[in-house]
């Protein structure tokens, strides 16, 4: 059973067009991360929410924590070639130090 | 370093041979964790440390694998016998601390390596 659920698994858009990537769990948070990986690379964290309800914006990056804690979304405005990566969410449960990874959202967007 | 640094970047070794892979972290960062990337992008957790101290070894498949982080060395995760479906990236993360924010809040932003691509066939 996979504690966080991504969707969609894969996008492929056109340069310009709106997204959304989700992340959905049955389970409570006390915080949740966002990272993005490229090919050969590790995860580099984008950001993370803590407070229920939550906005953080990041450029044309918009991340929400649901109220509940149980959920996020990230969307992205205008996408770009250089937005293409995989894009992880990854929950962390009170002090357990691991964190706990979505199976990502591979994202191609094309010129 | 600012950066955390893994090696070997590719490894590759025979069914049953060993496989020892290294993770320098962040100068400063007392915490290391160690994650395994699998086919289809899914991390898996495997074990981490509080400086040379093991923090939590949940994740770790007890029989063939093991890890070390000792002062003033590289820290380790080791492979015993390794098998097919071990292959995998493994990644080693980071972090200055676990607890950031207010009392009843906790996150851990994880720095990454690039990872070590192991091959077993």
């Amino acid at each position: 059973t996979q504690l966080l659920e991504q969707s969609p698994q894969f996008l492929s858009i056109q340069e310009g067009e709106n997204l959304t990537v989700y992340c959905n769990s049955s389970s409570v948070f006390s915080s949740l991360q966002w990272y993005r990986q490229e090919p050969g690379e590790g995860p580099v964290l984008l950001v993370t929410v803590v407070t229920g309800g939550e906005v953080k914006k990041l450029k044309r990056l918009t991340f929400q924590f649901g109220d509940a804690r149980k959920d996020s979304s990230l969307h992205i405005t205008a996408a770009q070639p250089g937005d293409t990566g995989l894009y992880l969410c990854a929950g962390a449960r009170g002090s357990q130090g691991n964190l706990i990874f979505g199976k990502g959202t591979k994202l191609s967007v094309k010129p | 370093g600012e950066e955390v640094a893994q090696t070997p970047k590719h490894l590759v070794r025979g069914e049953g041979q060993k496989a020892k892979l290294y993770c320098a972290p962040i100068k400063g960062h007392s915490y290391v964790f160690w994650y395994q990337q699998v086919l289809k992008n899914e991390f898996k957790f495997l074990i981490s440390f509080q400086n040379e101290n093991v923090f939590d070894e949940t994740g770790m498949p007890k029989e063939r694998f093991s890890a070390k982080c000792l002062p003033n060395s590289p820290c380790s995760l080791e492979i015993q016998a390794t098998k097919l479906e071990d292959s995998a990236v493994y990644f080693c993360a980071s972090s200055q601390s676990l607890l950031v924010g207010t009392a009843d809040r906790f996150y851990s932003p994880l720095h990454f390596g690039n990872g070590t691509r192991l091959t077993v066939t």
